[in-house]
Formats: C-alpha cells, structure tokens, sequence
C-alpha cells in the first residue's frame, strides 16, 4: 500500500496564480480530507468528502477555494487567485471509516505564494 | 465535541516512558479518545483511540481514567526518533470531524 499520495511536494507561485493541489486516497477508503496547516493556526480542516461526495465545505476559508472529487481514487484541491496567506502545508487525508480507526495523512505539499 | 487540555511540552530520556497527559473533563459517554503525532515536515500519523477501556497496540498505551475526565498516552521505551508534536482529540463515534489543537511537543534526549 503505497498510502496517500499528494502531488506536488512543493509549489512556488505568484500571487494571482492558479494553484492545484492533488490527492490519491488509499484505495477502498470512502472519506477523504483536506487540512490545511501554517504556524498561526495550526491544522485546519478545509472539507472532507464521503464516497465522492463534499459533506462540509464549513472550513474553506473563502471563495477562492475550491476542492472536488471526480472519482474515488483522486481529489484537487484549487486556489484561484492565490494569494500569499494561503502559504501554508496542505494535507490530504482519507480514511475508511468515520472517524474509525484512524486517518491516514498524505505527505503534504508545501505551497509559496510570492 | 470536548475540548482538551495539554501541557505545551515534556521531555524524556531515551529508553526510559514517555507519559504523556491529557485532560478532557468535558468528555461525555459517546465520545472517544484519540491520539495523534506529527513528526517534523511529516503529516499527522495516528496513534491509538480508546473510549473507555485502557488499550494497547504495537506503537503505545491509552490509560483512560476511571471517570474519563483524563487520560494518558504511555510509549514505553522512547526513542529519538519518537520526538514529535503528539495530540489527544476528543471525538464522538460519527459524524464528528477530527480538530487538532496545539498538542504537546515531546522531545527525547540521548
């Protein structure tokens, strides 16, 4: 099992850019969740999916935000403009249960917004 | 979901227990017990979860409280490589969404 996989590692962009962010579940996982981390903050849940689905959206900080789901082997995570305060770690997590035994975190990908 | 108290950071020699405290006194009878830690630049790994009985697995030890008020995450022989930010979230079984908070940050010393 090769665990989730997030893609890229790392990302430097310009403010106004376009950023996509993107996450491979474990397979037979039905939740899947991104979270975003910064020193100010700490982990922030963004939204999780279930079956594909996004069940709460509640912690999207903003319209610029936007995750989706097309199948259950692959999740995007999209800011547009970036902007440099969404330089942060994001993480995706998925999980076959709720909250089960546990979620498995992605390795991250740490995004730069110059 | 109950919130949870930890002191900011402990230390502990290599080789020797690490306990780890939590405080949940908040915590109702449907609610869960988690742990979590996050090593540097790596994502959270989880631990162990327990409700109300003490359980064990192959990575460390949840010591619940007999009025749950409290718990207590025991690694038994820590490693350096076992140095990290650890995290104990209350949850109930469904529907609830796991929140980190500060954590505590173990450091384990040569």
């Amino acid at each position: 099992d090769a665990g989730v996989i997030q893609s890229p590692r790392h990302e430097v962009t310009e403010m106004g850019q376009e950023v996509t962010l993107r996450c491979k579940p474990i397979s037979g996982h039905d939740y899947l969740f991104w979270y975003r981390q910064t020193m100010m903050r700490g982990l922030e849940l963004l939204i999780y999916f279930n079956n594909n689905v996004p069940i709460d959206d509640s912690g999207m900080p903003e319209d610029r935000f936007s995750a989706k789901m097309p199948n259950a082997s692959f999740s995007t995570l999209k800011i547009q403009p970036s902007e440099p305060r969404d330089s942060a770690v994001y993480f995706c997590a998925s999980s076959p249960h709720f909250p089960g035994q546990g979620y498995t975190f992605g390795s991250g990908t740490r995004l730069t917004v110059v | 979901d109950a919130k949870t108290t930890q002191p900011p950071s402990m230390d502990c020699a290599e080789g020797r227990a690490a306990n780890l405290p939590c405080n949940h006194s908040t915590i109702s009878g449907n609610e869960y017990v988690y742990w979590y830690r996050q090593i540097h630049s790596q994502g959270p790994q989880y631990i162990i979860h327990g409700l109300k009985n003490n359980e064990t697995n192959e990575m460390a030890s949840l010591i619940i409280t007999e009025d749950r008020k409290s718990s207590t995450l025991i690694l038994p022989h820590a490693t350096l490589r076992d140095t990290a930010v650890y995290y104990c979230i209350v949850i109930t079984g469904a529907n609830s969404k796991l929140t980190f908070g500060k954590g505590i940050t173990l450091s384990v010393r040569p």
